[in-house]
């Protein structure tokens, strides 16, 4: 069975300073990862994904992640915080190459100026 | 402009009252599903569908129906509304068969049973 564990449901950091979203999963089979971004009212869209092919992932705006199997674990970071960056991270599993996908709980990220 | 449509954007409705919200979706994607998000939760999976004619039940499908009778559009039918159905909901399509395992979500729909 899969799961995703996103540790902190909300985190705060100031305008430039470095963003770090935290998420673990279990699987049974290698996984399909993926960080997932919701702007206010409006869908989520893909930020990056993780099929196998390198540690790590770079995304879009600058965000990057590293697969860690050692740890389980697939955290989100960004050097910089831009206020634009605010909003809901979701990290998600596959295990079934993208048929099944599990959502963890969601990390609202606040930027301060 | 690929996309997946989700309609209506809002919606209140009475207890019992059945309703109907359309998912379509132009990408050719095979790989559909509904999925509700409430606060603390994320999203949790109602149904899905691998193709046309193939659907299953997702994590929390009680209450809900679904179809698959055309390749772009997935419906999703709550047949007598309750007010703890109340949530956001999200309908996605991915195409795994062709390596596009990530998902491509609609703007959600928000629905409020009183």
């Amino acid at each position: 069975a899969q799961s995703v564990t996103q540790l902190g449901s909300h985190v705060s950091v100031s305008e430039g300073a470095l963003v770090l979203l935290r998420c673990n999963y279990s699987s049974s089979v290698p996984p399909y990862l993926f960080w997932y971004v919701q702007y206010p009212n409006q869908g989520l869209q893909l930020l990056l994904k993780y099929t196998s092919a390198a540690t790590l992932v770079k995304g879009i705006n600058g965000f990057e992640a590293e697969f860690k199997k050692s740890e389980t674990s697939f955290h989100l970071t960004k050097p910089s915080a831009h206020m634009s960056d605010a909003a809901e991270y979701f990290c998600a599993v596959s295990a079934l190459g993208g048929f099944k996908t599990i959502f963890g709980a969601g990390t609202r990220l606040f930027v301060k100026a | 402009e690929a996309q997946v449509t989700q309609n209506p954007r809002y919606l209140i409705t009475v207890t019992g009252k059945k309703l109907t919200v359309t998912c379509s979706q132009n990408m050719n994607h095979e790989y559909m599903s509904w999925y509700r998000q409430d606060p603390g939760l994320g999203l949790r999976q109602i149904y899905y569908s691998m193709n046309v004619e193939v659907t299953d039940k997702g994590d929390v499908p009680e209450g809900y129906k679904v179809s698959r009778k055309e390749k772009r559009n997935f419906p999703l039918i709550l047949e007598s509304p309750s007010p703890n159905q109340t949530s956001l909901y999200f309908c996605a399509s991915s195409s795994p068969l062709q390596g596009r395992t990530e998902a491509f979500f609609g703007q959600g729909t928000r629905l409020t049973v009183v």
